[in-house]
């Protein structure tokens, strides 16, 4: 069952902060977070392990909380870069081999000057 | 840099052919996944390999198949194409877990 992402779009203004959210049925063992720009392939942007670990890229950050089976990702003072879709792709605690990741449906955000 | 490349941006087939659809990496990756995506459904995973001549079915495997007969190079193979699979298919690849993933631009399929 894949992930459920909220909100599904976002549309900012240029140094405003936003938060997507991540929230998994399943028991995780890390959350994934890549970036797709229009007509672009998506680009990793950081993984977060279980034991409530933050994470930063840019002025990008996430957090994941192993008891509510949640990943946030937060946007702070956005720039027009930061637009495009986000997806969270969660790995399960019972793994198979490799590092399968189940992927949300996205939440596309859009930052205005 | 690593490189993820499909063979085809877009392709048009017909509903009944055989369609293939190829990724390389050059990097030395053991894990390879297809996956397709649909607006609003995000990326969904078709099958991974996580090794030479080995495969897992992924969640929506129904219709395809795969092939990885060298540690670059990892098919997906449309046995019998239909409209439904009219879709964006995405290659990724990575190193053993828990490293990031690494996708291809993508190949458009549209099946008439």
């Amino acid at each position: 069952q894949q992930p459920v992402q909220s909100p599904q779009a976002v549309i900012l203004r240029e140094g405003e902060d936003a938060v997507i959210n991540c929230s998994s049925s399943k028991a995780l063992y890390s959350v994934h977070w890549y970036r797709q720009k229009h007509g672009e392939a998506p680009v990793f942007l950081m993984i977060l392990l279980k034991g409530g670990e933050q994470k930063g890229h840019e002025k990008i950050s996430a957090s994941f909380n192993e008891k509510k089976q949640q990943s946030s990702l937060y946007l702070t003072a956005s720039q027009l870069s930061y637009s495009g879709t986000y997806f969270c792709g969660t790995e399960n605690m019972i793994k198979a081999a490799g590092n399968k990741l189940t992927f949300g449906g996205g939440t596309r955000v859009l930052v205005k000057p | 840099d690593v490189k993820v490349t499909q063979s085809s941006r877009y392709l048009v087939k017909r509903t009944g052919e055989k369609v293939f659809l190829e990724c390389v990496q050059d990097m030395d990756h053991e894990n390879m996944f297809w996956y397709r995506q649909d607006p609003g459904l995000g990326l969904r995973l078709i099958y991974f390999s996580y090794d030479v001549k080995m495969k897992e079915k992924g969640d929506i495997p129904e219709g395809y198949s795969v092939s990885r007969e060298k540690k670059e190079r990892f098919s997906l193979i449309l046995e019998s194409a239909s409209t439904n699979q009219t879709s964006m298919y995405l290659c990724a690849s990575s190193l053993a877990p828990p490293y990031e993933q690494y996708f291809g631009p993508g190949t458009r399929l549209t099946v008439t």
